[in-house]
């Protein structure tokens, strides 16, 4: 089946400085990948959309400065987190469609990022 | 909106009992749903989807989920709980900008 493979897996940053997450899609192309957030024992929350060629869409209240994203190829998102703080601390998790009706995605194995 | 909400932050049972994880769904169009569940410190695998073809859909490692649109439910099943089944299970809806909406999640314990 699909594949979505997320780089690093795990992530300890100090903060003020920046981290980039990436996320391929690896046996088929992705116009377009989502990203979520995930904190301790709580759902994923969507933070945006990532649209192949063209600017991302956000969320509500997601920061599109702070969470700077590039979805440069159709088989590669990625996620920069801008001058991190400890509150950025999560799990990042991202996601592909995989059929054209879109009722299927594949979740990446998600990201640690941790700040200190 | 599109919207599920799952009963049960946390829901315990025997190992070989039946797993019952309660989800109720709000739309307004007929939904797809899904079940995802996700191990520890892992990403999310996909357990089954209802995209409207029948209502009893079954998934993988013996899940199984009734669309019951008199009730707006998508309950998921398990005849016999497995110690391997112990994970966060999420209920999800494709909403219409096909945004995969997450409920809060359930955790599932087993009990020896």
């Amino acid at each position: 089946g699909a594949v979505v493979s997320q780089h690093p897996s795990w992530v300890i940053c100090k903060s003020g400085t920046s981290v980039k997450i990436e996320c391929r899609s690896l046996d088929f192309q992705a116009t377009t990948m989502f990203w979520y957030r995930q904190f301790p024992k709580q759902s994923l929350m969507l933070m945006a959309t990532s649209n192949e060629g063209s600017k991302a869409t956000y969320e509500q209240g997601v920061e599109k400065d702070k969470f700077l994203i590039n979805h440069a190829s159709l088989t590669l998102s990625t996620l920069t987190v801008t001058s991190a703080h400890p509150e950025d601390s999560s799990f990042y998790i991202c996601s592909a469609p995989w059929d054209r009706e879109w009722n299927e995605q594949y979740f990446g194995p998600g990201t640690r990022l941790t700040v200190t | 909106a599109q919207s599920v909400t799952q009963l049960g932050s946390h829901v315990s049972v025997s190992e070989g009992a039946l797993v019952l994880l309660r989800c109720n769904y709000s739309s307004s169009v007929p939904p797809y749903l899904f079940w995802y569940v996700q191990y520890p410190n892992q990403g999310l695998q996909l357990l089954l989807k209802y995209t409207s073809a029948a209502t009893l859909v079954k998934g993988i490692n013996g899940f199984e989920a009734e669309f019951k649109k008199s009730e707006t439910s998508f309950h998921l099943t398990k005849p016999s709980a497995h110690m391997s089944d112990a994970a966060e299970y999420f209920c999800a809806v494709l909403n219409r900008d096909d945004k995969i909406i997450f409920g809060k999640g359930t955790r599932l314990h087993i009990l020896p």
